[in-house]
Order: structure tokens, then sequence, then C-alpha cells
């Protein structure tokens, strides 16, 4: 059973970069049928889609956040990347990683950290 | 930006049946797909290609398309539905995802 699991610093500064890992177990990362997605959820607030990523680096981005978000992936290691710069509270949210089918939606979720932007 | 509307709440009592839809201009051209989110957890996908199920979702749930809406349906709604629902969907390229401001039910 595939599981994913993400992992950071549940504060960041203001202005500063917000830095993520999803660590993918039960299944690789190498796969031509999926790609590997962050969305995020402020608290009390819907579901936001921040972008997907391909295991040979082809990603797309939500165009809202398109000049703050980069991913990326280290198939070696089975994991992949978020990286947001210049956050401010309202970034506070939920971060959950997820695979996406090529049809985009999204099969497997971690279970979510809570990422706090706070001076 | 393009986006799905969702209404913000339902209320059912048990063993009836509720009904969320989910509207947007891409819908005709792209699959939508519906997400279950109980407290403090992560989305559970109910509905996948407008109307599939996949396994291990209970048959009282079941979707439906048409034209630029489309509809979850939950049957002979139990306790344990109530959560929040989310659609979710692309844009017309197909490329960018988009999500529902989701619909909360609540059963009485």
């Amino acid at each position: 059973q595939l599981q994913l699991q993400e992992s950071g610093p549940g504060l960041v500064k203001p202005s500063e970069t917000l830095s993520l890992t999803c660590f993918v177990s039960g299944g690789s990362i190498n796969s031509r049928l999926h790609y590997w997605s962050w969305v995020r959820q402020p608290p009390g607030k819907g579901l936001e889609w921040l972008g997907s990523i391909f295991s040979g680096g082809n990603s797309f981005y939500n165009p809202s956040l398109k000049t703050r978000v980069t991913m990326s992936v280290d198939t070696s290691k089975n994991q992949f990347f978020l990286n947001l710069t210049s956050v401010t509270a309202a970034d506070t949210a939920i971060y959950y990683c997820a695979r996406q089918r090529r049809e985009p939606h999204f099969d497997f979720w971690g279970q979510g950290t809570l990422v706090t932007v706070s001076s | 930006s393009y986006g799905l509307t969702q209404e913000p709440s339902v209320s059912v009592s048990p063993g009836q049946t509720v009904t969320i839809t989910c509207s947007g201009d891409a819908l005709p051209m792209q699959n939508a797909y519906w997400y279950q989110q109980r407290p403090g957890q992560a989305p559970v996908l109910v509905i996948y290609r407008d109307t599939e199920r996949p396994s291990g979702i209970p048959e009282r749930f079941s979707g439906s398309s048409s034209g630029t809406t489309v509809t979850l349906t939950i049957s002979g709604v139990q306790a344990e539905d109530e959560a929040d629902y989310y659609c979710q969907s692309a844009d017309s390229s197909g490329v960018y995802v988009v999500f529902g401001g989701g619909t909360k039910v609540t059963v009485l």
C-alpha cells in the first residue's frame, strides 16, 4: 500500500521560504502513470492545489502562486519537495502531498502537516 | 481564474438522500472527482470520472453529470457521512487542477 508522509518545519517566519519534503513508501516515485503533488488547506477553509511534478522533472504550478512555488523530485530517495518563497500569514495551512494520476485527480494522500507563518 | 462552485452547506436526516452540486464552465470537457474529508483527516476519493466509485466506497455514493454541473448523491445517509465534500476537476487545458469551495454535510 502506497504511503506518503510530509516533513518539515511547523513554523516559518514571514518573508522566508517554506520547505517541505514528502517521503513516498510502498511504491516507486519513478512512475510513468503518476504525478506528485502538493495541496494545501488554510485552517477552516477549502483545498487549494499548489502544483504537480513528474518524476522526470516536468512540473505544473497553480498560476496564482507560480512566481513563488518550486517543486523538485529525488528519485533515488523516493522523495519530492516543495519550496514556497516570501511567505505571509496567508500561507498558514495544512500542507498535503498526494499522488496524482494522469487524469488529474488524487488517489493517495499524506496525513498533512500544519505550517504556521508567524514571527 | 477558473473555479468550481458548490453550495456551502446542506443538512439531511439519517436515511434520507442528499445531493451536492458543483458547477464549472469546463465540466463538459473535463472529468470531475469528489472527495470526502472528515475533521482532522486527509481527503478521500469517493467518485472519479464523474460517475465511477473506487473500490471500498459504499454503493450509497453516486455521481452524475449534466452540462456544466456535476452532482454527488448520497442515498440512505448515515451519521458517518457527516463531512466536507469537495469536487475537483481541471481547467479547459486539462493541466491545471481546481477544487470547489467545499460543501459541509450535516447529518441531523
